[in-house]
């Protein structure tokens, strides 16, 4: 089972539309969680920490349920710019190291 | 520019050759990560140093590939004898602490033919 799972979707919506991405954790020991953007043939850049009381920023909620080691990002009212491979990520204690591992992605299309 | 550089941002080479890529972490970090990505999968985890330390090394690392932080700044990766599978995008990363997040460099893409 991967540390890190998500649906790769791609997930298409037209403009406007609300879209939520879900992901699980395999490691309820795993203290940092959070959301990245890519963008195709880019690097991944930091889109939001996630917090257990849930967390917002504009049109991005993001929501973490550590019981059921689920992770969720919410977007509002989506933009052709939102088109993207949205990549669950948490912190991994093994090896001592608190390093990162990513999800698979998922891809969102937004049409006009 | 004070985020995370990588070189080269492309580099094709032919089956059997060694190769290095170089990044140059934002200066006041000092852990530093190599990740690999292939297509349609997320970013997997190679390598870690803390300042010079190679604190950690994925089982993906295999003996052909080496990294290197020698004075706590930059760091290389060198992959030895390169196979197609090798191909991928290398990517850099570097924090102060994994509880923020973590910023990448572009990413070095290797095609190895």
């Amino acid at each position: 089972r991967k540390e890190v799972e998500q649906d790769p979707g791609p997930f298409n919506v037209p403009e406007g539309a609300t879209v939520a991405f879900n992901c699980t954790y395999s490691n309820s020991a795993s203290q940092s969680f959070f959301w990245y953007r890519q963008d195709c043939r880019k690097e991944p850049k930091l889109l939001m920490s996630v917090y257990s009381s849930g967390n917002e920023d504009g049109r991005f909620t993001a929501q973490l349920n550590r019981a059921s080691q689920y992770i969720s990002l919410l977007i509002r009212d989506s933009k052709l710019s939102d088109s993207a491979t949205y990549l669950c990520v948490v912190n991994s204690l093994s090896g001592n190291t608190g390093k990162l591992i990513f999800g698979q992605g998922t891809t969102l299309q937004v049409k006009p | 520019d004070t985020g995370v550089s990588q070189d080269p941002r492309h580099k094709i080479t032919k089956r059997g050759q060694n190769v290095t890529f170089r990044c140059d972490p934002i200066s006041e970090h000092n852990r530093l990560y190599w990740y690999r990505q292939t297509l349609g999968q997320g970013p997997e985890f190679l390598t870690y140093f803390q300042n010079e330390a190679q604190l950690e090394k994925s089982r993906l690392l295999s003996d052909r590939f080496s990294a290197e932080r020698p004075k706590g700044s930059f760091s290389t990766l060198e992959i030895q004898r390169t196979e197609q599978g090798d191909s991928a995008m290398y990517l850099c990363a570097s924090s102060l602490t994994s509880n923020y997040g973590y910023t990448f460099g572009s990413g070095t893409r290797l095609t190895v033919v």
